[in-house]
């Protein structure tokens, strides 16, 4: 099976850093994807790691250490639309390579 | 030029009842997955299918079943309906499985069962 742990809600102010940490187990680890999902939409894709170290994609960064089963989400610059539920996810090869989801965290930005 | 479509958006009905959800993708991708997302949000993946090999959570029930008619169509069918699979239902697809390929998501369908 596979454990994924990310905080339930978050605050934060417009303009500010936030870092939403998630830690995993798994035992056949294919890559960690974090979307995003305003109320009432869908998820929509932030970004990918499968290997150690940072990636960075404009305003959001993730950052992987498979040995420690652990990433992070980055945010820069906040602004009041990235007010949102943040989910991370974990492929797994020994489960047919199938998403399993975190309970998402909520972050709350405000002015 | 939607990328993944669902119908209907929302679906309201009784405890018993048979009901299907459609899902239809327009980027070539050879993978599509049905998800469910309960009132706490959790979102759990129920099928993975492409033209060669349906993965099913163990834990999902055998009232609900997959049907594709084609590669671009991942339809789910729910049997007996119950109280607990009220949740809002998420189609998905990819190019390939296992790949670095994100998934893409539809707009979700909201079911209600009373």
């Amino acid at each position: 099976g596979q454990n994924i742990d990310q905080p339930t809600e978050m605050t934060a102010t417009e303009g500010a850093i936030v870092q939403i940490n998630c830690t995993y187990q798994t035992s056949g680890f294919n890559g960690l994807f974090w979307y995003q999902q305003h109320a009432g939409e869908a998820p929509t894709f932030l970004s990918y790691n499968v290997l150690d170290g940072l990636e960075e994609k404009g305003r959001f960064s993730s950052f992987l250490s498979r040995s420690k089963g652990y990433s992070y989400l980055l945010l820069k610059e906040l602004q009041m639309k990235d007010s949102a539920s943040y989910l991370c996810a974990v492929r797994d090869h020994n489960a047919g390579n199938m998403l399993t989801f975190g309970g998402g965290t909520r972050l709350m930005v405000k002015p | 030029d939607t990328a993944v479509s669902q119908t209907p958006k929302y679906l309201v009905t009784q405890m018993g009842n048979d009901k299907s959800i459609k899902c239809e993708q327009n980027l070539g991708h050879d993978t599509m997955y049905w998800y469910k997302q309960d009132s706490k949000k959790f979102l759990k993946i129920m099928f993975s299918y492409n033209n060669k090999e349906l993965i099913i959570n163990e834990t999902v029930p055998n009232r609900f079943s997959p049907k594709s008619p084609d590669k671009a169509h991942l339809n789910l069918h729910i049997n007996s309906l119950e109280l607990g699979d009220s949740a809002v239902y998420f189609c998905a697809s990819s190019p390939k499985p296992g790949t670095v390929y994100e998934q893409y998501f539809g707009p979700g369908t909201r079911l209600t069962v009373t």
